[in-house]
């Protein structure tokens, strides 16, 4: 089966240090999506691109967090400097979207970042 | 702004039928989606809804109302295996058109037992 691939599985760290999480999507897939997954907050959505293209950061901190897809098959999610706050479960999830395509989004097994 | 309501928590025995509910108000909506999670792993997608009705897909089946907001999940034939957190989520419209983009509600714990 096709699967999201991230990584890494794990990372923890101190703060002010620079974080960069990966992802592959699917082959085929044309949007990719960073989820944020906290006890207190649930699942947020951060950022997403469709073919490549940012669509939508609102739900991401600008002034630490940027995300891009440098090619079609890597997906990347960078904090710098780093915060305690950060800490938390990172999903990444791409799917198919277009005109009349509702295809359910895929997500990957998920970055667990730790802040100390 | 968005938002969806679903209860925290569920508890049912094993062979029991279970609905979990999930109510919502969306700038935009053009369907209800829902996803299983086991223990902090990936969501997986269950089911999902663009129009009026029940969709069945084995033991699960997923109904929405769209003139009242409102939908809900049934799981039937419960498991163990089934306990898990479960969320609804709106896929987002821009116009007519689907965003591909989903907003979650908290989720909800199901615990059964034996």
């Amino acid at each position: 089966d096709a699967r999201v691939t991230q990584t890494p599985r794990h990372k923890v760290t101190e703060m002010g240090q620079e974080v960069t999480m990966r992802c592959q999507p699917i082959l085929g897939h044309n949007t990719v999506f960073w989820y944020r997954q906290t006890m207190m907050q649930g699942l947020e959505l951060l950022a997403y691109f469709r073919n490549r293209a940012p669509l939508d950061d609102s739900g991401m901190p600008k002034d630490r967090f940027s995300a891009e897809m440098p090619d079609a098959t890597l997906a990347t999610l960078k904090i710098q400097p780093s915060e305690p706050r950060d800490s938390a479960v990172y999903f990444c999830a791409s799917g198919l979207v277009g005109a009349g395509a509702s295809q359910p989004q895929h997500f990957g097994d998920g970055t667990r970042l730790s802040i100390l | 702004g968005q938002s969806l309501e679903q209860p925290s928590e569920v508890t049912a025995v094993e062979g029991a039928i279970v609905q979990i509910n999930c109510t919502y108000q969306t700038s935009g909506f053009y369907g209800l989606s829902w996803y299983q999670q086991h223990d902090g792993g990936a969501p997986t997608f269950l089911s999902y809804n663009a129009l009026d009705g029940l969709e069945e897909t084995g033991r699960f089946s997923s109904f929405l109302s769209r003139s009242d907001s409102y939908g809900y999940l049934l799981l039937q034939e419960l498991q163990m295996k089934d306990s898990a957190s479960y969320f609804c989520a709106v896929r987002t419209a821009r116009g007519s058109g689907n965003t591909g983009k989903l907003i979650f509600g908290q989720g909800t714990t199901l615990q059964v037992k034996p």
